[in-house]
């Protein structure tokens, strides 16, 4: 059967150190995977689209890494901040619809002070 | 500058009774989705809509949910004869075309008794 999972439920760091979170993939050949922060009582919000012909995007503190090889995408935030504690959602369109996502459960990123 | 905008935010249901819930997309918007999230679940897909067309209901649970947007603009998900496995979070997200950005509604939490 076709899964997405994400590495843990939840991740505890330190201020300033850098967070990654793992997304891995089965059964799946994504033309392109995206990640999604959540914060409690709202929606997601997307973050960053990857494509499988990219190996990795960056926008201000975030990197996304994209290898179809492992079916794994890596999700960095450098010099993390307590304002970056949220849930992060990685989501893909396994059937190429080019609209209908299917999202892992996400990874409950916690930065403490 | 308005998001999308979901009503209510807060629904409480007997189980057996009907509920609407309302999808305001960010205007413009031709593309329109409805996910169901689970707690400590990501979004599920339910129904897509391109204008006022639903292209995709491959999502929805059983036949007792139903969608629509008859003018190509706001959406109501109705849930008839609801079931306590019905209780969620349901999101309505909009993008400007098909395989765009979504952005998600802060979704009504549906809880059924």
């Amino acid at each position: 059967s076709q899964k997405i999972e994400q590495n843990s439920e939840a991740l505890n760091i330190q201020e300033g150190k850098t967070a990654t979170l793992t997304c891995n993939y089965t059964n799946y050949s994504p033309a392109y995977l995206q990640w999604y922060r959540q914060d409690p009582g709202r929606g997601p919000v997307f973050l960053l689209l990857i494509r499988e012909n990219e190996k990795e995007k960056r926008k201000e503190r975030l990197k996304v890494t994209f290898d179809t090889t492992l079916k794994q995408s890596l999700f960095h935030i450098t010099a993390s901040q307590p304002a970056d504690s949220a849930t992060y959602l990685c989501a893909l369109d396994p059937g190429g619809s080019n609209y209908k996502l299917t999202f892992g459960k996400g990874t409950l990123l916690t930065v403490n002070p | 500058g308005a998001g999308v905008s979901q009503s209510p935010r807060y629904k409480v249901a007997k189980r057996g009774q009907d509920v609407a819930l309302r999808c305001d997309p960010i205007s413009g918007h031709v593309s329109l989705f409805w996910y169901q999230q689970a707690l400590g679940q990501g979004p599920e897909f339910l129904t897509y809509f391109q204008n006022e067309a639903q292209l995709d209901k491959s999502g929805l649970p059983s036949d007792r949910f139903f969608a629509e947007r008859p003018e190509g603009s706001v959406s109501t998900l109705k849930i008839q004869r609801t079931q306590q496995e019905d209780s969620a979070v349901y999101l309505c997200a909009s993008s400007l075309y098909e395989g765009s950005e979504q952005f998600f509604g802060p979704g009504t939490r549906l809880t059924v008794l």
